[in-house]
């Protein structure tokens, strides 16, 4: 069965510590994937995505994220974590209209 | 430069009530997409549309339903409102051939 998952629901980190956010997908092929981050009360916003192509990719607000396929992974990375990071992160994959979310990544920081 | 614009932001019902959930998006995406979020989870894929006059069922549409008559306006109805559809709903709009979605800031609804 298709399906994305975050094994980590809830992660503290002090601000100026590296993050890492982890996400693995069960996919038939490999889909398309996502990182939003969602902010108390409000809609998510796109962090980054991969289509294809360079494994590594840039995002918004200093985040990057590497796609290894061998590992059906796509972790959410930051070197340096300020406190407005502080946010419910989703890691999403989609193959044509079908787009699954994870369950979400809760993520603290510690001043 | 509102993006995807959702209405209202709270609701309380009564089991068997029905309400309609409003969603309008003024970026001329064909795309829109209902999803569901409950505590704890990720969110769910109700309904989603490709174009006016052109609706599909996604992960959990029991209990919903949808219509898309304009490009702009994507609206969900609840017909007999029940405990288990209490959650936080988020419409959401793209291009076509562009996955990444445009989120609204979600309705949250509550049915006691």
């Amino acid at each position: 069965a298709q399906s994305v998952t975050q094994p980590d629901i809830h992660i503290t980190v002090s601000e100026g510590a590296s993050l890492e956010l982890r996400c693995n997908y069960s996919y038939g092929a490999t889909p398309y994937l996502f990182w939003y981050v969602q902010s108390p009360g409000q809609g998510l916003q796109l962090l980054l995505k991969y289509f294809s192509g360079d494994t590594l990719v840039q995002g918004i607000k200093g985040f990057e994220a590497e796609f290894k396929r061998s590992q059906s992974s796509f972790n959410l990375r930051k070197p340096s974590v300020h406190w407005s990071d502080a946010a419910e992160y989703f890691c999403a994959v989609a193959i044509n209209n079908d787009m699954r979310f994870g369950a979400g990544t809760r993520l603290t920081v510690k001043p | 430069n509102a993006g995807v614009t959702q209405t209202p932001k709270f609701r309380i019902l009564k089991i068997g009530q029905s309400m309609t959930l409003q969603c309008t998006q003024d970026m001329n995406h064909n795309y829109m997409y209902w999803y569901r979020q409950d505590p704890g989870m990720g969110l769910k894929l109700i309904y989603y549309s490709v174009g006016a006059g052109i609706t599909d069922k996604g992960e959990v549409p029991n209990g919903y339903n949808v219509s898309r008559s304009t490009t702009e306006d994507f609206p969900l109805r609840l017909e007999l409102a029940a405990p288990s559809q209490t959650s936080v709903y988020f419409c959401a709009s793209s291009s076509p051939g562009d996955q990444p979605q445009h989120f609204g800031d979600g309705t949250r609804l509550s049915i006691l």
